[in-house]
C-alpha cells in the first residue's frame, strides 16, 4: 500500500532552517511528483511548492521562492522540503503529498505531517 | 494566482441534512478542482477530484459538480463522521491554491 512517512517534530530559532523528510514506499517512485502543503495553527492549507521525482523538476509557490528547496534521493525513495531563515509566522504542520499528474494534480496520498515550531 | 473562495466557513448541521459547500474560483479552471475532508490532528483526504468524481472508497453520499468558476460539494445525508472541515483546491493553473476551508459543526 502507499505509504509516505515524514519525519519527526522540529523546534527552531528564528533566522535557523529546517529540513523535513517524506519517505515514499508502495508504488514506483520516480513515477509521481511529490507537492508540500503547510497548515498553520487553526488556520487552512497552503500550497508551497511540487517537486517531480522523475527529473527533479520544481514549482515553487511564489511566496516561498528563494526561501525553499524540494530535492529527491531516488536511491532512498525519498523527498526533502527544505526551508530557510524561518519566522515565527512558519510555525506550522507541513505535509507531504503524492501528486496523481506531472506538473500539478490531486493530491490522493499524504504524510501524517511534521510539526515545525519557530520560537526563540 | 488563482484564487478560490469557499462558502460558508462555517456551517451547522444535523445528522441527516442535506449540505452544500461553494469554491468559486477567480478565473476559469474547467474542472480541475479537487474537494478534502480534514479531521483534527488528521491529514486531508481526497474526496472527490476533476470536479466531480468521486475517490474510491468515499461514501456514495457525497458528490461534487461545478465546471469554470462554480463548484458544489454535496453530502446528500450526513453522518456522525462526517462532522469535519473541507476545502477545495484547484490544479488548472501550475500553481496550486487552496479555499480558506469550510467547518461544518453539529447543530
Amino acid at each position: 500500500q502507499v505509504q509516505l512517512v515524514q519525519s519527526g517534530a522540529e523546534v527552531k530559532k528564528p533566522g535557523a532552517s529546517v529540513k523535513v523528510s517524506c519517505k515514499a514506499s508502495g508504488y514506483t517512485f520516480t513515477a509521481y511528483g511529490i507537492s508540500w502543503v503547510r497548515q498553520a495553527p487553526g488556520q487552512g492549507l497552503e500550497w508551497m511548492g511540487w517537486i517531480s521525482a522523475y527529473n527533479g523538476n520544481t514549482n515553487y509557490a511564489q511566496k516561498f521562492q528563494g526561501r525553499v528547496t524540494m530535492t529527491t534521493d531516488p536511491s532512498t525513495s525519498t523527498v526533502y522540503m527544505e526551508l530557510r531563515s524561518l519566522r515565527s509566522d512558519d510555525t506550522a504542520v507541513y505535509y507531504c503529498a503524492r501528486e496523481e499528474a506531472y506538473g500539478g494534480s490531486y493530491l490522493s496520498y499524504w504524510g501524517q505531517g511534521t510539526l515545525v515550531t519557530v520560537s526563540s | 494566482d488563482i484564487q478560490m473562495t469557499q462558502s460558508p466557513s462555517t456551517l451547522s448541521a444535523s445528522v441527516g441534512d442535506r449540505v452544500t459547500i461553494t469554491c468559486r474560483a477567480s478565473q476559469s479552471i474547467s474542472t480541475w478542482l479537487a474537494w478534502y475532508q480534514q479531521k483534527p490532528g488528521k491529514a486531508p483526504k481526497l474526496l472527490i477530484y476533476m470536479a466531480s468524481s468521486l475517490e474510491s472508497g468515499v461514501p456514495s453520499r457525497f458528490s461534487g459538480s461545478g465546471s469554470g468558476t462554480e463548484f458544489t460539494l454535496t453530502i446528500s445525508s450526513l453522518q456522525p463522521d462526517d462532522f469535519a472541515s473541507y476545502y477545495c483546491q484547484q490544479y488548472n493553473s501550475y500553481s496550486q491554491t487552496f479555499g480558506q476551508g469550510t467547518k461544518v459543526e453539529i447543530k
